[in-house]
C-alpha cells in the first residue's frame, strides 16, 4: 500500500521570497514521486519526478525536490517565488517509474498563495 | 501540435440523463485513465485502459462507463446512477514507462 501526505492545504508567500511544499509519502516498495502543478481550471503539468537517479531533482519553473529516503519526504522548494507560481500543486507517488498502470496515488494538494 | 484534448470544458447534465465526456489524444500512448476531482481533494481514479477493447475499474467506477474501441480515444460516461457527479473530470495517457499527461478537464455540473 502507499500513501501521500501534503502538509499544508495552503502555503502564503511573498514574491521573491522562498517556496517550500511539504510531502511525506509511504511505499513498501521504493517508489517512483512526482510534483505536477494546475492552474485554475486546466489541467496538470508534470513539474519533475524521482525515479531512483540523484536524490535532488530539478524541474521546470525554477523549482527543485530532494527526495530523503530516511525521512520519507519529498518537499518541493523554489528559491524565489513570482506571482505565475501561485497554483494548486499535488505530490503523487508511483510504483512504477512511469507513474502508469493503477500505482498513481495523489496527495490532496497544497494552494500555492504567493502575495505581491 | 501532440496533446490530450476533452470536451466540452463545461458540460450540464439533468437528473436522470446520462452524459458523456470527450478524451482524445494524438501522442500514440496505449494506456489511458479518467481521474475526478473534488474542491480539497486529490485525483481520484474512475477507469484506466492500458490498451485497445481493455478497461479496468479504478477505485471510484460506480455510476461511470468507459468504452476503448479506439487507440486514440477514451469516453467516459457518467450514468443516472452517479448521484453526485459534479466535479472536474480529468484525462490523462501515458506511453510504456512514460509519466502521465494530462488533458485540460471537464466541468460538469448539475442543473
Amino acid at each position: 500500500a502507499q500513501s501521500v501526505t501534503q502538509l499544508d492545504s495552503h502555503v502564503s508567500v511573498s514574491e521573491g521570497t522562498p517556496v517550500l511544499l511539504r510531502c511525506n509519502y509511504s511505499s513498501s516498495y521504493s517508489p517512483s514521486l512526482f510534483w505536477y502543478v494546475q492552474h485554475p481550471n486546466k489541467g496538470l503539468q508534470l513539474l519533475l519526478k524521482y525515479t531512483s537517479a540523484a536524490t535532488l531533482v530539478k524541474g521546470i519553473n525554477g523549482f527543485e525536490a530532494e527526495f530523503k529516503k530516511s525521512e520519507t519526504s519529498f518537499h518541493l522548494t523554489k528559491p524565489s517565488a513570482h506571482m505565475s507560481d501561485a497554483a494548486e500543486y499535488f505530490c503523487v507517488v508511483s510504483l512504477y517509474s512511469g507513474g502508469g498502470a493503477d500505482g498513481l496515488t495523489f496527495g490532496k494538494g497544497t494552494h500555492l498563495i504567493i502575495q505581491p | 501540435d501532440g496533446g490530450i484534448t476533452q470536451s466540452p470544458k463545461y458540460l450540464f447534465r439533468k437528473e436522470g440523463q446520462n452524459v458523456t465526456l470527450s478524451c482524445e489524444q494524438n501522442l500514440n500512448h496505449d494506456a489511458m485513465y479518467w481521474y475526478r476531482q473534488d474542491p480539497g481533494q486529490g485525483l481520484r481514479l474512475i477507469y484506466y485502459s492500458q490498451i485497445v477493447n481493455d478497461f479496468q475499474k479504478g477505485d471510484i467506477a460506480e455510476g461511470y462507463s468507459v468504452s476503448r474501441e479506439k487507440k486514440e480515444s477514451f469516453p467516459l460516461t457518467v450514468t443516472s446512477a452517479q448521484k453526485n457527479p459534479t466535479a472536474f473530470y480529468l484525462c490523462a495517457s501515458n506511453g510504456v514507462g512514460e509519466t502521465q499527461y494530462f488533458g485540460p478537464g471537464t466541468r460538469l455540473l448539475v442543473l
